[in-house]
């Protein structure tokens, strides 16, 4: 079972580039989100998505765009990277909102230089 | 919003030792807390959650308590073993109609062999 993949595992930018960050999930999942990991803040929200069509913003969501096209992709758009954006990134689903495990991707580590 | 506390950052214990990790919550609203375990370069994982209308609960060894008195939840791992090593992290939700887990700072332990 492949669950939740996110894509690049690892990437560099330069400060002012965008990109996308890729999030797939095969579980039929209606719930997805983005959280950022910081050293000593734990996992934050960024965006999260209760179903296709439906996006909404979380704790941190200022810099990043997300689109819900379909139930399997929830993509994370960088539109001008910044340094402070250096992290690593990892998407999220439940079955429904009201679910209470959270399938982890493996996570992307980004860095802005 | 919430905010969790999640205590050590890091703990250290000689193979078949006890580790316990603690974290308080202050939204006393928050009533679904699970703990995920994550490996190195890999997404956290649930491996346990409580309800607070649940004092305990254990499988195999570990264990979680809550005290929603003092709005406090702990982590409890028995005959620890070198796979046990990885970082832990506490989170608070609340369950009806929430869109996110607010994650504690995380607590890296190493297991001894």
């Amino acid at each position: 079972n492949a669950g939740v993949t996110q894509t690049p595992k690892f990437q560099v930018l330069k400060t002012g580039q965008s990109m996308t960050l890729q999030c797939a999930q095969d579980m039929n999942h209606e719930y997805m989100s983005w959280y950022r990991q910081d050293p000593g803040m734990g996992l934050r929200l960024i965006h999260y998505s209760v179903g296709a069509g439906i996006t909404d913003q979380g704790e941190v969501p200022n810099g990043y765009n997300v689109s819900r096209s379909t139930t399997e992709d929830f993509p994370l758009r960088l539109l001008s990277a910044a340094p402070s954006q250096t992290s690593v990134y990892f998407c999220a689903s439940k079955l429904q909102v009201l679910d209470t495990e959270a399938f982890f991707g493996q996570g992307t580590r980004l860095t802005v230089v | 919003g919430e905010n969790v506390e999640q205590h050590p950052s890091t703990l250290s214990v000689q193979e078949g030792d006890s580790a316990v990790i603690k974290c308080t919550y202050s939204d006393s609203a928050s009533n679904y807390f699970p703990w995920y375990k994550q490996e190195l370069g890999k997404g956290p994982q649930l491996i346990i959650d409580i309800r607070s209308n649940v004092g305990e609960k254990k499988d195999q060894r570990i264990a979680v308590t809550l005290n929603k008195t003092a709005k406090h939840f702990s982590l409890h791992i028995t005959e620890t073993q070198p796979e046990d090593s990885a970082v832990y992290f506490c989170a608070a939700s609340k369950e009806t109609g929430a869109n996110n887990l607010f994650f504690g700072t995380g607590t890296r332990l190493t297991v001894i062999p």
